[in-house]
């Protein structure tokens, strides 16, 4: 059980357009979900926490018109990355969870933007 | 602020050979400390866990002791396989949130 699906795995965009991730959680209902980025050789950074139903809480030096987070069912996030430049690609991975604690959440298998 | 460091990759190992990957943390309070793996295509997978000092965590013959005195939760393994190649994840969760390290690239030659 606990099982996260992360869409696409990899996607190349041209700069200027939008590109959405979805993370869905296939075997039970994620009332938080977080977002991750890995920029090469660096730690995953914390984006963006998601509750169902609220609006996302970001993280400082995160821009929220930039990164648009959806959380709009207990399955089901998504993250747009609005204008995408050149300087976004990166590896984006979300994690899903019951509020159980920290060890409760499941990963995503993450996402390999590229923006030419 | 809280922060993770672990040791750099990446490790190469023969089959057989004892494995140490080191991690230390900067943290207020008294955080829960992890070792996640990420096998090639695949997404991150929770290894082990402590949630207290002295606290041993162990899976799939890892090892990891919360050493407050130090803050150091050092991942161990006696006889690596080939299989255990991935890349490994030191991280901390402090009030609902998880900070991880950049991550250890581990090869184990056969």
């Amino acid at each position: 059980g606990a099982v996260v699906s992360q869409h696409p795995s990899r996607v190349i965009c041209k700069s200027g357009t939008s590109v959405k991730i979805e993370c869905r959680s296939l075997d039970f209902q994620a009332t938080t979900m977080f977002w991750y980025r890995q920029f090469p050789k660096q730690s995953l950074m914390l984006m963006a926490t998601s509750n169902e139903g609220s609006k996302a809480t970001y993280e400082q030096g995160v821009e929220k018109d930039k990164f648009l987070i959806n959380h709009a069912s207990l399955t089901l996030s998504t993250l747009t990355v609005a204008s995408a430049h050149p300087e976004d690609s990166s590896f984006y991975i979300c994690s899903a969870g019951r509020g159980q604690g920290m060890s409760g959440y499941t990963f995503g298998s993450g996402t390999r933007l590229t923006v030419v | 602020g809280n922060s993770v460091t672990q040791m750099e990759g990446p490790v190469t190992l023969s089959e057989e050979a004892f494995l140490t990957i080191n991690c230390t943390y900067t943290a207020t309070g008294y955080p829960s400390l992890f070792w996640y793996v990420q096998y090639p295509g695949e997404g991150l997978q929770l290894l082990l866990k402590a949630t207290k000092a002295d606290d041993k965590g162990s899976n799939k013959g890892f090892e990891a002791t919360y050493r407050k005195e130090t803050t150091s939760f050092h991942l161990e393994k006696g006889s690596v396989q080939v299989s255990d190649s991935a890349v490994y994840f030191c991280a901390l969760s402090r009030d609902d949130k998880i900070i991880f390290g950049k991550g250890t690239r581990l090869h184990i030659l056969p």
